[in-house]
């Protein structure tokens, strides 16, 4: 059965304060590692999709990196506009396209 | 625009009402997937479908019922056998093996 852990649950980072969210993950056959920004009662976004350890993607202050057994989202000096709850999923080799979600690491970032 | 649509935003169930959660997507994707989201939980799958005329149970499946007679649309039941049907939930679609993408969400409450 695959399994995601995400930490911490919450965070509270200051304006231009860098940090780090962790995705810790078990899964047969990693097909993909999908990064998600979600928020309050909206449908989660897209933002990256990793797929083999030592990837690395970027958009705007956001980094995901990926090893075998985990994976990062870089925050880097971060606004309050990135303020929202940020998911990871994997999608492993059982058959279909379906993802396994954490709990989500939720993020507030203070002026 | 392109996209996936769910209605109602908000719905009200009463006790041993039958409920359907709409779900339509224009994006032309084969597969279709509800999830449940609720607080401190990760998003869990309900059901899938990988074409049409054919879906398969997730992981909480009891209490729900779904159809796919058409590929753009994919309706969800949540029947009066769910017994916590209060909770916030997602439809999502992609094309095989690419990203997942997700609707706007449906609230629903039981009074």
């Amino acid at each position: 059965e695959d399994q995601v852990t995400q930490s911490p649950e919450a965070l509270r980072l200051q304006e231009g304060e860098s940090s780090s969210l962790n995705c810790s993950y078990t899964v047969s056959g990693l097909r993909g590692l999908f990064w998600y920004r979600q928020d309050p009662g909206k449908g989660p976004e897209f933002l990256f999709t990793l797929y083999s350890a030592g990837e690395e993607k970027e958009k705007e202050r956001l980094k995901a990196t990926l090893t075998k057994k985990e994976s990062f989202l870089h925050i880097t000096a971060p606004k309050p506009e990135d303020s929202a709850t940020y998911l990871c999923a994997v999608q492993g080799g059982g058959g279909g396209n379906k993802l396994t979600f954490g709990t989500g690491t939720q993020l507030k970032v203070e002026l | 625009d392109g996209g996936i649509t769910q209605s109602p935003k908000y719905l009200f169930r009463k006790e041993g009402q039958n409920v359907t959660l709409s779900c339509e997507q224009n994006l032309n994707h084969d597969a279709m997937y509800w999830y449940r989201q609720d607080p401190g939980q990760g998003l869990r799958l309900i059901y899938y479908s990988q074409i049409v005329n054919d879906f398969q149970k997730g992981d909480i499946a009891e209490g729900y019922s779904v159809s796919r007679e058409k590929k753009e649309s994919f309706p969800l039941t949540v029947t009066s056998a769910q017994k916590n049907p209060t909770a916030f939930y997602l439809c999502a679609s992609n094309q095989a093996g690419n990203t997942i993408y997700f609707g706007e969400g449906s609230w629903l409450t039981v009074v």
